[in-house]
């Protein structure tokens, strides 16, 4: 079975100071990895996710993660956050090519002026 | 290009009672996975649905069910309501059954008195 751990519940950040959330994961098998974004009262938005290939993979909005097996994580980090970064981020993994998304507990990014 | 639509988007029943949530996929896909995010946990999933057959299921208990339909939308339906079912819940679609791109709608937010 698979697991994420979230380490972080609340990260708070001063505007424009860079920013890491952590992520760890636990699997027996090969996985895909994912970062979602969730604002208030709004569903998950994907933000970034490693399939293969590359270990560092980018959003459009500046964040980047990078995927290292052999400390089993997929750290999300932004070399500059912004008010609106403000929000939700759950980490979540599945087997490759299987079908259920298993989540983090999730960190709350807050970005204050 | 139409994304995932849940509907309604807030719901209060009693305890005891039974609820249908509904989903609407996004156009293309033919696969709708349903998750329970409680309040400040990240979510769980419950079981998703391909060509109108379910295809894997969390650990949520019989009183849980769902339907898709040929249209690929999908209902979830909780019988026997109790207090601990209050949560958001999330509908994704994804194509062939994977999860290398699931999108979700924005919730329903269930609670229960």
């Amino acid at each position: 079975a698979q697991s994420v751990t979230q380490l972080d519940s609340q990260v708070p950040v001063f505007e424009e100071a860079p920013v890491e959330l952590r992520c760890n994961y636990s699997s027996s098998v090969s996985v895909y990895l994912f970062w979602y974004v969730q604002y208030p009262n709004q569903g998950l938005q994907l933000l970034l996710k490693y399939l293969s290939g590359s270990t560092l993979v980018e959003s459009i909005n500046g964040f980047e993660a990078e995927f290292n097996k052999s400390q089993t994580s997929f750290h999300l980090r932004k070399p500059s956050v912004h008010i609106s970064d403000t929000a939700e981020y759950f980490c979540a993994v599945t087997p490759s090519g299987f079908q259920k998304l298993v989540f983090g507990t999730g960190t709350r990014l807050l970005v204050s002026p | 290009e139409t994304g995932v639509t849940q509907s309604p988007t807030h719901l209060i029943k009693t305890r005891g009672q039974q609820v249908t949530l509904r989903c609407s996929s996004q156009s293309g896909h033919n696969t709708v996975s349903w998750y329970q995010q409680a309040l400040g946990q990240g979510p769980q999933f419950i079981f998703q649905y391909y060509r109108e057959e379910e295809n894997g299921r969390g650990n949520f208990p019989p009183r849980f069910s769902g339907l898709q339909f040929p249209n690929y939308s999908s209902e979830l339906n909780v019988n026997a309501l109790e207090l601990d079912d209050s949560a958001l819940y999330l509908c994704a679609s994804s194509l062939e059954g994977m999860n290398t791109e699931a999108f979700f709608g924005q919730g329903t937010r269930l609670t229960v008195v």
